[in-house]
């Protein structure tokens, strides 16, 4: 029973470094979505795709975030020159239609970053 | 979409109903009341969802007031694996906005 998949689920980083996370969606599910997770707090909207087409990138907090869906299914979400703020927990949801209000996005695990 | 207020915390006896309460009292007419919940380690996972009548499911109920500004979410039996963060949303099914905005949630602890 394949739901959404998270690797790694774990990721320790150097500041300064680049880092890549990938999402496997549900498959055949349309829209996919990433979120970050700061300690404590609930997750915060990132980027979401409609099939390859990233239709909203306004939640990604700097240019050094970069998020790809090349084929319409896995996406990766990737993080250049680390720094300390970005250590969250980066989840990732899929959601079956076009428009995802009309369905339920479910999620990943999430992948823990921890930047020192 | 139209913010929400929640019990930072709630305890709740193993086997006894759980009554998790939201306020949305700037809800528009065309907003849904959406729950989920998020257990220590994993994603958050869909409860139910409803816009004025209450809903049941295998897993809850949702009572929304008839004014729609309050809801609660009733989990009848509660069990310890039920102990999660609990996000009450609202959301249009109109706009342009296609994700969810969480808040800070409710901690509930299922006591044994």
């Amino acid at each position: 029973g394949a739901g959404v998949s998270q690797s790694p689920r774990y990721k320790v980083a150097k500041r300064g470094q680049d880092v890549a996370l990938r999402c496997d969606p549900i498959s055949g599910h349309v829209s996919l979505f990433w979120y970050q997770q700061a300690l404590g707090q609930g997750p915060e909207f990132l980027t979401y795709f409609q099939n390859e087409a990233q239709l909203d990138k306004s939640g990604l907090p700097s240019d050094r975030f970069f998020a790809e869906r090349p084929e319409g299914s896995v996406s990766t979400l990737k993080i250049q020159r680390t720094q300390q703020e970005d250590s969250a927990v980066y989840l990732c949801a899929s959601s079956l239609y076009r428009d995802p209000r009309f369905s339920t996005q479910y999620f990943g695990p999430g992948t823990r970053l921890t930047v020192l | 979409d139209a913010k929400t207020t929640q019990p930072p915390s709630m305890d709740c006896a193993e086997g006894r109903a759980a009554n998790l309460p939201c306020n949305h009292s700037t809800i528009s007419g065309n907003e849904y009341v959406y729950w989920y919940r998020q257990i220590h380690s994993q994603g958050p996972q869909y409860i139910i969802h409803g816009l004025k009548n209450n809903e049941t499911n295998e897993m809850a109920s949702l009572i929304i007031t008839e004014d729609r500004k309050s809801s609660t979410l009733i989990l009848p039996h509660a069990t310890l694996r039920d102990t999660a963060v609990y996000y009450c949303i609202v959301r249009a099914l109109s706009g342009s906005a296609r994700q969810l905005t969480f808040g800070s949630g409710t901690q509930l602890t299922v006591l044994p």
